[in-house]
């Protein structure tokens, strides 16, 4: 059951900020909104995960709408090594596993 | 620090023979998962560990699929006998603890291709 609605691709030009966004309209108070990316032949990444507050860290920022029912990834300096598939996914706090659906493939270009 | 260890990183075998895949999770980590994932498709959970305990292996196929996680730190994960749907990238992630607020990180994955 698809708990998050992403665009299936888009792109974004080196150097500019990229702004990923996920609907997430059936999202409950305790659950979490994380975002993970997967680089061909790579594993997933996890990039940042938030409940209510907009968060930052070295990668990225999550800006989430006060009605939590969507969020908004942001990679302030895209790269073409930011090349890649972002999952976002919403985690219920007594759920361990994560559930990826398609994601959006982001294409970085020079 | 180090992240999530898998080996092999490419297996290829025919169909019907055996395969394992080995992982060693990031150091303190008590929680383990195995996702297997199909190409197109994303990550989906085979199994958790918590220590050296199965939490859930609702999802794993276990007449062809076992795993175990001796001394709650290395884990391998088997195929016996494989199938032709076996085909797939197998991921080991691990976590701190199991909570929601506890990222999993995970490793690069062992890319099972069955003849």
């Amino acid at each position: 059951d698809a708990k998050t609605t992403q665009p299936p691709s888009m792109d974004c030009a080196e150097g500019r900020a990229a702004n990923l966004p996920c609907n997430h309209s059936t999202i409950s108070g305790n659950e979490y909104v994380y975002w993970y990316r997967q680089i061909h032949s790579q594993g997933p990444q996890y990039i940042i995960h938030g409940l209510k507050n907009n968060e930052t860290n070295e990668m990225a920022s999550l800006i989430i709408t006060e009605d939590r029912k969507s969020s908004t990834l942001i990679l302030p300096h895209a790269t073409l090594r930011d090349t890649a598939v972002y999952y976002c996914i919403v985690r219920p706090h007594n759920d361990y596993k994560l559930s990826f659906g398609a994601g959006t493939t982001v294409t970085v270009r020079a | 620090e180090a992240g999530v260890a898998q080996s092999p990183r490419y297996k290829i075998i025919e169909k019907r023979q055996s395969v394992a895949f080995w992982c060693n999770p990031i150091s303190g980590h008590a929680t383990l998962y195995w996702y297997q994932q199909i190409l197109g498709q994303g990550p989906k959970l085979l199994i958790q560990f918590q220590n050296n305990g199965v939490v859930d292996d609702s999802q794993l196929p276990k007449d062809r699929f076992s795993a175990e996680r001796l001394k709650g730190v290395d884990s391998t994960l088997k195929i016996q006998p494989a199938k032709l749907e076996d085909s797939a990238v197998y991921l080991c992630a691990s976590s701190a603890g199991t909570g929601a607020n506890q990222p999993q990180h995970f490793g690069d994955g062992t890319r099972l291709s069955i003849l």
